[in-house]
């Protein structure tokens, strides 16, 4: 099946300063979910983007979905410690919401 | 938005022993979905459950050490079989959505000694 490849693996920040991860395939994606899990919590679901080209904002978070529909970025502004917390990105499989989970960039922000 | 509960949140178990981990959805659900999230990793489907009918496992778990149930719209049950140290993880169970996206339940944290 189709795979994901997320980096960083990991990303210390200073509170203030802008964060970002990014996924990557060798294939079109057909659509692509970012989830956050905060320390000790579950995932929950951010967003989805299916559009080639697609740019949505949730506050300071600014999700990307590349012109060729193979990448996809998150972007934080600003970080906050509330921002603490591993961010996944996933796919959804032709087989309907079967999602497969990149490895993860966990975020931490330094008060 | 659904509201999911598992039961037990943690527990420590003996190897060999087994543990039945149990998922209630506060709304009637089509399908359900079990994930595995190994200490530092990212979730790995286990399988998926529909109601009256066997769940379906993804590659490298089978159903004698995964079984699953699935009585009614709103309810599923994981057991972890004959438990090794490696089966410690976050055992998560979650639900459909809309549009693809998946709610989680709290997740069940196993330890096996």
């Amino acid at each position: 099946g189709q795979q994901v490849m997320q980096i960083p693996q990991y990303q210390h920040v200073q509170e203030g300063e802008d964060f970002t991860t990014y996924c990557n395939s060798s294939t079109t994606l057909s659509n692509i979910q970012w989830y956050k899990q905060r320390p000790g919590g579950h995932p929950v679901f951010l967003i989805q983007l299916v559009k080639s080209g697609e740019v949505k904002k949730q506050k300071r978070l600014t999700f990307q979905f590349g012109e060729a529909k193979k990448n996809s970025s998150l972007h934080i502004t600003a970080t906050q410690t509330t921002d603490v917390g591993t961010y996944f990105c996933a796919l959804l499989s032709d087989r309907s919401y079967q999602l497969t989970f990149g490895k993860g960039t966990k975020l931490s922000v330094i008060p | 938005s659904a509201v999911i509960s598992q039961k037990p949140s943690r527990d420590i178990c003996q190897r060999g022993t087994s543990l039945t981990i149990q998922c209630q959805v506060d709304s009637q659900v089509t399908m359900m979905f079990w994930y595995r999230q190994q200490p530092g990793q990212s979730l790995t489907l286990i399988a998926t459950a529909n109601q009256g009918s066997e769940a379906t496992y993804e590659s490298g778990f089978v159903i004698d050490k995964f079984p699953i149930s699935r009585p009614n719209l709103t309810f599923s049950t994981l057991t972890v079989s004959n438990m090794s140290p490696e089966d410690s993880s976050i055992y998560l169970c979650s639900v459909e959505g809309g549009r693809g996206s998946l709610f989680f339940g709290p997740g069940t944290r196993l330890t096996v000694l």
